[in-house]
């Protein structure tokens, strides 16, 4: 149990498009979805809270205008990195917490972003 | 600010014997604890957790241990096998801060044969 998937799982654009990232919780239903971005042999960093039917909250730093999160079901949320530049190239990563035990979160596989 | 920091990017360890994942932390609010292996491209995987009103938690071969003094927590893997070979993130969360996980730096764990 506890599965959660994203889509896809490598995407190369051109700078100035925008990319939309899938994340699912397969199993499970999920009010709290977060996205993490995590840069080469660094840590994950947490960009941002999704909450079903809610506004998203953003971490410190963070362009909300930049990185659009929807949460749109129990099981669904969409990260769209809008007008991509080079320097978004990153591993994109969401996770997901089990409704009412919300400490242990579970990953998903994570997205490659390239901008060319 | 790096509010949970592992200090050594790296560690070797043969197999069959005890690799030891430390892991330390500043801010005195996080109440929870989390250890995750990550292998390149893919999410991390959740292994082992610890709340703050425990200083064990043991789950097979996974054991982690937290000394709240100290603000300080490890991960035991014993014994170590070459499957084991990932990179290992602590992370914390406080109550109260809707689940948010301060990750840390990695460690690199290669078992060798």
């Amino acid at each position: 149990g506890a599965v959660v998937s994203q889509h896809p799982s490598r995407v190369i654009c051109k700078s100035g498009t925008s990319v939309k990232i899938e994340c699912r919780s397969l199993d499970f239903q999920a009010t709290t979805m977060f996205w993490y971005r995590q840069f080469p042999k660094k840590s994950l960093m947490l960009m941002a809270t999704s909450n079903e039917g809610s506004k998203a909250t953003y971490e410190q730093g963070v362009e909300k205008d930049k990185f659009l999160i929807n949460h749109a079901s129990l099981t669904l949320s969409t990260l769209t990195v809008t007008s991509a530049h080079p320097e978004d190239s990153s591993f994109y990563i969401c996770s997901a917490g089990l409704t009412g035990v919300l400490d242990t979160q579970y990953f998903g596989p994570g997205t490659r972003l390239t901008v060319l | 600010d790096q509010q949970v920091k592992q200090n050594s990017p790296s560690l070797s360890v043969q197999e069959g014997r005890i690799s030891i994942l430390n892991c330390d932390y500043t801010n005195s609010m996080f109440d929870y604890f989390l250890w995750y292996k990550k292998y390149p491209a893919e999410g991390p995987t959740f292994l082992i957790s610890i709340s703050s009103i425990k200083d064990k938690n043991e789950d097979g071969r996974f054991t982690v241990f937290l000394n709240k003094s100290a603000k300080h927590l490890s991960l035991h893997i014993v014994p170590s096998q070459p499957g084991d070979s990932a990179v290992y993130f602590c992370a914390a969360s406080a109550t109260g801060t809707a689940s948010k996980l301060t990750f840390g730096t990695g460690t690199r764990l290669q078992v060798t044969l």
